[in-house]
């Protein structure tokens, strides 16, 4: 399995463009994970799908974060317009929701910069 | 939601042993402890987890304080590959990493 793969890996852009991120989970999971990190506030959650529903998108900053997940093998988080303010690191993660410890596999991130 | 207590960052030797202490007081009784780490520029992976009993793998140890407030992260022998951002997480749904500890192994 190729693992969780995120496009882009690094993405530049001006204040006040749209951003999408990519996400392709690992197959047969069902849960998937938003994250962002930072150096100021570590690694954040901002929302996460079971069986392609959001369950919780409490960590959504503002309404500027929208998320989706058509089907079972992509979701996109997309910021518009985007801030400096948005520039980390993204993460996706999946998991295969059997047991309460089931792991988290996370994929190699997306670096925004916004300028 | 139930937090962790973690030192921001520790220091071992290449070939000695690292406890990595997690301070969790108010965890359930259904909370499965995770540890998850980062290495540098990577996602985090996971390490381990338990519940009540001590757990062995072929990463690290994972001791559980009989009351369940408290677990230690043990590396048997610090490797230069070990040093990353350890995180103990409660599982509560879904995971809140916090800050982690900061492990540097020294040659």
């Amino acid at each position: 399995d190729a693992g969780v793969i995120q496009s882009p890996r690094h993405e530049v852009t001006e204040m006040g463009q749209e951003v999408t991120l990519r996400c392709k989970p690992i197959s047969g999971h069902n849960s998937l994970f938003w994250y962002r990190q930072t150096m100021m506030r570590g690694l954040e959650l901002l929302i996460y799908f079971n069986n392609n529903v959001p369950i919780d998108d409490s960590g959504m900053p503002e309404d500027r974060f929208s998320a989706k997940m058509p089907n079972a093998s992509f979701s996109t988080l997309k910021i518009q317009p985007s801030e400096p303010r948005d520039s980390a690191v993204y993460f996706c993660a999946s998991r295969r929701d059997i047991n309460l410890y089931n792991e988290q596999f996370f994929g190699p991130g997306t670096r925004l910069t916004v300028l | 939601d139930a937090k962790t207590t973690q030192p921001n960052s520790m220091e071992s030797n290449e070939e000695e042993p690292v406890h990595l202490p997690c301070n969790h007081s108010t965890i359930s009784g259904t909370d499965y402890i995770h540890w998850y780490r980062q290495l540098p520029s990577q996602g985090p992976e996971y390490v381990i987890h338990g519940l009540t009993s001590n757990v062995n793998n072929r990463m690290a140890s994972l001791a559980i304080a009989e009351d369940r407030k408290s677990s230690t992260l043990i590396l048997h022998r610090a490797t230069l590959r070990d040093a990353a951002v350890y995180y103990c997480i409660l599982r509560d749904g879904q995971f809140y990493f916090g800050t982690g500890t900061s492990l540097t192994v020294i040659p």
